[in-house]
């Protein structure tokens, strides 16, 4: 089985400070792991994702994460935070290359103090 | 190119009064996922299409929820008759069989039983 959990529902930062928003997972096999960004009444959009290649993997809007194997971690990060980027973000693993089940966080909502 | 088209953006309806949900996968995706998010929760699979075929049904309420995807296009999603705790949004997403590019969500359909 597999599950994620990321640490904070709800996390604030000030425009231009660090974004940093922590997700870690249990897995039986080498896992895929996403992030998603939800705007307010929209649908999730695919933010980045590790496929067993590179461990640090860049996504859109300046976003990245690292894979850590050792820590079970695949925390999201952002330099500097913009307003734009006030929206809820969700983890997922799956075991496969998106043809399978993905099982998601319950998500944290990041607001940014301008 | 088209997104996954979900219609209708919002529902409301009374309990008991039954309810269906419409998707257009991207075109070419033969792989189909019905997910419900509730308030405050990351979304959970409810049902995935291979083509035609619900080849993962384990986590859909059967006794009042049921899904076709004729031709292996489009999908419906219908609650008959809908509880209160049904009120969600339900989401419909698409993916080539094992791609790695993980699934594209449509917008989503926001559920109020009243």
């Amino acid at each position: 089985a597999q599950s994620v959990t990321q640490l904070g529902s709800h996390v604030s930062v000030s425009e231009g400070a660090l974004v940093l928003l922590r997700c870690n997972y249990s897995s039986s096999v080498p896992p895929y792991l996403f992030w998603y960004v939800q705007y307010p009444n929209q649908g999730l959009q695919l933010l980045l994702k590790y496929t067993s290649a590179a461990t640090l993997v860049k996504g859109i809007n300046g976003f990245e994460a690292e894979f850590k194997k050792s820590e079970t971690s695949f925390h999201l990060t952002k330099p500097s935070a913009h307003m734009s980027d006030a929206a809820e973000y969700f983890c997922a693993v799956g075991p496969g290359a998106g043809s399978y089940q993905l099982t998601f966080g319950k998500g944290t909502k990041l607001s940014v103090i301008p | 190119e088209a997104g996954v088209v979900q219609s209708p953006r919002y529902k409301i309806i009374e309990k008991k009064q039954p309810v269906a949900f419409w998707c257009n996968p991207i075109s070419g995706h033969n792989t189909l996922y019905w997910y419900r998010q509730n308030l405050g929760q990351g979304p959970e699979l409810l049902i995935r299409y291979e083509n035609e075929e619900a080849v993962d049904d384990s986590q859909l309420p059967k006794d009042r929820f049921s899904a076709e995807r004729l031709k292996g296009v489009d999908s419906t999603l219908k609650i008959q008759p809908a509880e209160l705790g049904d009120s969600a949004v339900y989401l419909c997403a698409s993916s080539l069989r094992d791609s790695p590019y993980g699934y594209t969500f449509g917008s989503g359909t926001r559920l109020t039983v009243v």
